[in-house]
């Protein structure tokens, strides 16, 4: 089955500047890949999400890039503020109707 | 953008008894909805994916009889857990899809004591 590495664990920067998270997947089937942010106690928000038809997908200060060849995809943050502050997970599936594989979440901590 | 309910959003059992879980999609059809699983500080994990009017399909290790998924009608899928005992204490989460998105609940805290 698909197997989601997601690094790093935990990521300190400072407000204002920008935070990259990165996924690699395995299965090559795999063909969309979405990413969620959790706050504590909450279900998980969609932030963004990428197709494997697409190489890159910005919604104003997020950003998703997709290397199919790589087998990775990054999540980028600019101008971070406190409140992007929350646990980050990617996700990837074969297609709409199979359940997510989640990487193992970061924690993004923005400092003041 | 597309809203799921879960209900109740936490509750507390006693060992041995059965507890029912409600996921709503309030304003969308999700023909698929799928279960997760989250223990503290842990990611996500998939235990089934729900279709409606068929049976659930479980992922590998997770008891299907233990874990009874039903999904009734377009906006609405349920997850009872019977017989639970104290390590399936964890947070469930539901999620409804619309094709290739999917939308997450709130989670709901089961706590068994």
């Amino acid at each position: 089955g698909e197997n989601v590495e997601q690094h790093p664990s935990t990521l300190s920067v400072q407000e204002g500047d920008s935070a990259v998270i990165k996924c690699t997947y395995s299965d090559s089937a795999s063909n969309y890949f979405p990413w969620y942010k959790q706050e504590l106690g909450k279900g998980p928000q969609l932030i963004i999400d990428i197709r494997s038809n697409v190489g890159e997908k910005k919604d104003q200060r997020i950003a998703v890039t997709l290397n199919k060849t790589a087998k990775h995809f990054s999540l980028h943050i600019t101008e971070t503020q406190p409140e992007d502050s929350a646990v980050y997970f990617c996700a990837a599936s074969k297609w709409g109707a199979d359940g997510l594989t989640f990487g193992k979440g970061t924690h993004l901590i923005i400092q003041p | 953008g597309a809203v799921v309910s879960q209900h109740p959003s936490w509750v507390i059992c006693k060992s041995g008894t059965s507890v029912k879980i409600e996921c709503r999609s309030l304003d969308f059809q999700a023909t698929t909805m799928f279960w997760y699983r989250q223990f503290p500080k842990q990611s996500l994990m998939l235990m089934a994916t729900s279709n409606e009017g068929s049976k659930a399909t479980y992922e590998q290790g997770v008891e299907k009889d233990k874990f009874l998924i039903n999904h009734a009608s377009l906006t609405l899928s349920t997850l009872t857990v019977t017989s639970a005992h104290p390590e399936d204490s964890s947070f469930y989460i539901c999620s409804g899809g619309i094709t290739y998105e999917q939308y997450f609940g709130p989670g709901t805290r089961l706590t068994v004591t």
